[in-house]
């Protein structure tokens, strides 16, 4: 069966620092991979999405960056974060494109 | 403009009351609707797809249907475990990005 992982579920960063958040999946190949991020009290906001390796879109103008290295690896990145970078973010990998989504457990983000 | 726009925004039931969470959509051409369950600090955990109107998913007390326009949960005697945030996404478009809108949540709580 496939599984996602997540990491690290929780991270307190001062402003201005970097930011590496990682995700893998297993028991798949070739998976769509996305980064959402959800802010208290609001949906899912889409951040990036990934359908191969070296292949990112980004959905939001930010001081975010994202990178696939491998099939079923995925980074999201910062190197200057803000306060406003905090969150809930959120990996998940799907099949195709109208497959269902399958999210990890997310990282709490405060950036202080 | 895709929207999704899910409502009540919180609900109170208390156990054993049947109920109906909805989930409306405006989008330029549906290729599936998501149902999600997402718990306190959890990442979202998929409960159904539905692609097209008149189609009717059930798991447990759960009952998705979808019209042309809408979608409702509905939750048949509901029980405490049965409390979480619920979320609606949609797929539209064209392309292979599976990209999902997602609506705001609809939070469920059950009193024993």
């Amino acid at each position: 069966s496939q599984t996602i992982h997540q990491w690290p579920a929780t991270l307190v960063q001062p402003v201005g620092s970097p930011l590496s958040l990682e995700c893998t999946v297993e028991g798949t190949s070739n998976p769509n991979l996305y980064w959402y991020r959800q802010a208290a009290g609001r949906g899912l906001q889409l951040l990036f999405y990934s359908v191969g390796i070296g292949q990112i879109s980004s959905e939001v103008p930010q001081n975010l960056s994202a990178s696939r290295p491998q099939d079923r690896q995925f980074i999201l990145s910062s190197k200057k974060l803000l306060l406003s970078d905090s969150g809930f973010y959120l990996c998940a990998w799907s099949v195709q494109y109208n497959s269902p989504l399958h999210f990890g457990n997310g990282t709490r983000l405060t950036v202080t | 403009e895709d929207q999704v726009t899910q409502s009540p925004e919180a609900l109170r039931l208390q156990e054993g009351e049947s109920s109906s969470l909805n989930c409306s959509y405006t989008v330029s051409g549906l290729r599936g609707l998501f149902w999600y369950r997402q718990d306190p600090g959890k990442g979202p955990e998929f409960l159904f797809t539905l692609y097209s109107a008149g189609e009717e998913k059930e798991k447990e007390r759960l009952k998705a249907t979808l019209t042309k326009k809408e979608s409702f949960l509905h939750i048949t005697a509901p029980k405490p475990e049965d409390s979480a945030t619920y979320l609606c996404a949609v797929h539209s478009g064209s392309g292979n990005t599976g990209k999902l809108i997602f609506g705001q949540g609809t939070t469920l709580q059950v009193k024993p």
